[in-house]
């Protein structure tokens, strides 16, 4: 079983889509992130939900929605893609909103064309 | 100046030695500092925590915290090419708890 998983591997798509990613935990956490990285490896987070409730929103455009329907699922809704976004955007989850220990997805790889 | 900062390598060792990976914080508050490995194409895992100043082993893996000098430091002993990885340093800061900051990572080539 998958602690962190995450849906799709792998996104391909043009500039000016809109276009989502799914992300779910069966660890029982209360807290799930989205980080991204970029093409060197710089790891950062954008947003973090505890219990349903955005307890983080780091200075990311507004193009990019987050959004959490039960604690085990945080999804990320990107409008309007441009060149810039293209990354790997992981989801993690934690016990507690402490976030002592994360726990990574295998992550979803966003070329924008 | 970084919050988190590492040398981005790469560090190359042969296999058998030890490699010694640093890192840097800047807010003197910061309260928990974590490694994470991360092997090309896949996801980061955590190897080690550490939460007050000295050593912390476990297994091959030492990780050593000076909170004066702001730095902590992974030791990994008897490297194996199986170590080949970017090695991520995560503070969380005083008063920012849920919150990791990650530097950019130092790749490791061990060298059979």
């Amino acid at each position: 079983d998958t602690a962190v998983s995450q849906t799709p591997k792998y996104l391909v798509t043009q500039m000016g889509n809109d276009k989502s990613i799914k992300c779910e935990q069966n660890l029982g956490h209360d807290t799930m992130y989205w980080y991204k990285q970029d093409s060197k490896k710089f790891l950062k987070i954008m947003f973090s939900y505890n219990n349903k409730e955005l307890i983080i929103n780091e200075t990311v455009p507004n193009r990019f929605s987050p959004k959490s329907p039960d604690k085990a699922h945080l999804n990320l809704h990107i409008n309007s893609l441009e060149l810039g976004d293209s990354a790997v955007y992981f989801c993690a989850s934690s016990q507690d909103r402490r976030a002592e220990t994360q726990y990574f997805g295998p992550g979803t790889r966003l070329l924008v064309l | 100046q970084k919050e988190v900062e590492q040398n981005s390598g790469p560090l190359s060792v042969p296999e058998g030695a030890i490699a010694s990976l640093n890192c840097t914080y800047s807010d003197r508050g910061s309260q928990s500092f974590f490694w994470y490995r991360q092997y090309s194409g896949k996801s980061p895992e955590l190897i080690m925590s550490i939460y007050s100043n000295g050593d912390k082993e476990d297994g091959r893996f030492t990780a050593q915290l000076n909170k004066a000098s702001q730095y902590v430091s992974l030791l990994i002993r008897d490297s194996q090419p199986s170590d080949s990885a970017t090695y991520l340093c995560a503070v969380i800061r005083s008063g920012n708890t849920g919150k990791l900051i990650f530097g950019q990572g130092t790749t490791l080539q061990v060298k059979p």
